[in-house]
């Protein structure tokens, strides 16, 4: 069935580092690829989406491309901020349901 | 953008006792709403699917006379949990979606931390 990996956390970085987080997913069809973010005690809010092969999503700074070839859709931010700490899910949306990955918490040290 | 309200965001109750979290969509219609219970440092695990005025639909392992949904209105789902255990402690949330959403992001309520004593 459908899936997604995303790689495991914690991750810790200082403030202004590069930011990736791996994402891969398993799919029938042609599905759409989400990032959601969660702040402690919070509900997921959307970071940003892609429909398509191709398509790059983008949002705070953050930036996300659907590479059918490679399955992936890793998230990437070219300088992160304290505020930036929380946890991602890398999602997919296929067929009416969402798949979601396991969560990758990110740590942002000032 | 699309606002979802879930209420209440941490409940504490006895062992034994029904809680019931509401999850509402405050500005569209939610033709369609999900429920997902959230273990520690894990993923969501989605409980159900409910459309407005139709029975809920739930998933393998989930078992539908401890978990009740009611989606009677577009703008109203409710999750009551009866007879808490305490392994029923868990952080709830809710998502929607409105008629014609398709491969639309869902809306994603705060979520509610139950703590059955």
């Amino acid at each position: 069935g459908d899936s997604v990996t995303q790689m495991e956390g914690p991750v810790t970085l200082s403030e202004e580092a590069f930011l990736t987080i791996n994402c891969t997913y398993t799919a029938t069809g042609y599905p759409s690829l989400f990032w959601y973010v969660q702040y402690p005690g919070e509900g997921l809010q959307l970071l940003l989406k892609a429909t398509k092969a191709d398509d790059k999503g983008s949002n705070k700074g953050f930036e996300a491309t659907y590479r059918k070839e490679t399955t992936s859709f890793h998230l990437e931010k070219g300088s992160v901020q304290v505020s930036d700490s929380a946890v991602y899910f890398c999602a997919l949306h296929n067929f009416n349901k969402f798949y979601f990955g396991s969560g990758t918490k990110l740590n942002v040290k000032p | 953008g699309a606002v979802v309200s879930q209420h209440p965001s941490w409940v504490i109750c006895k062992s034994g006792t029904s809680v019931k979290i509401e999850c509402r969509s405050l500005d569209f219609q939610a033709t369609t709403m999900f429920w997902y219970r959230q273990f520690p440092k894990q993923s969501l695990m989605l409980m159900a699917t409910s459309n407005e005025g139709s029975k809920a639909t739930y998933e393998q392992g989930v078992e539908k006379d401890k978990f009740l949904i009611n989606h009677a209105s577009l703008t109203l789902s409710t999750l009551t949990v009866t007879s808490a255990h305490p392994e029923d402690s868990s952080f709830y949330i809710c998502s929607a979606r409105g008629p014609g959403q398709g491969n639309s992001p869902l809306h994603f309520g705060n979520g509610t931390r139950l703590t059955v004593t």
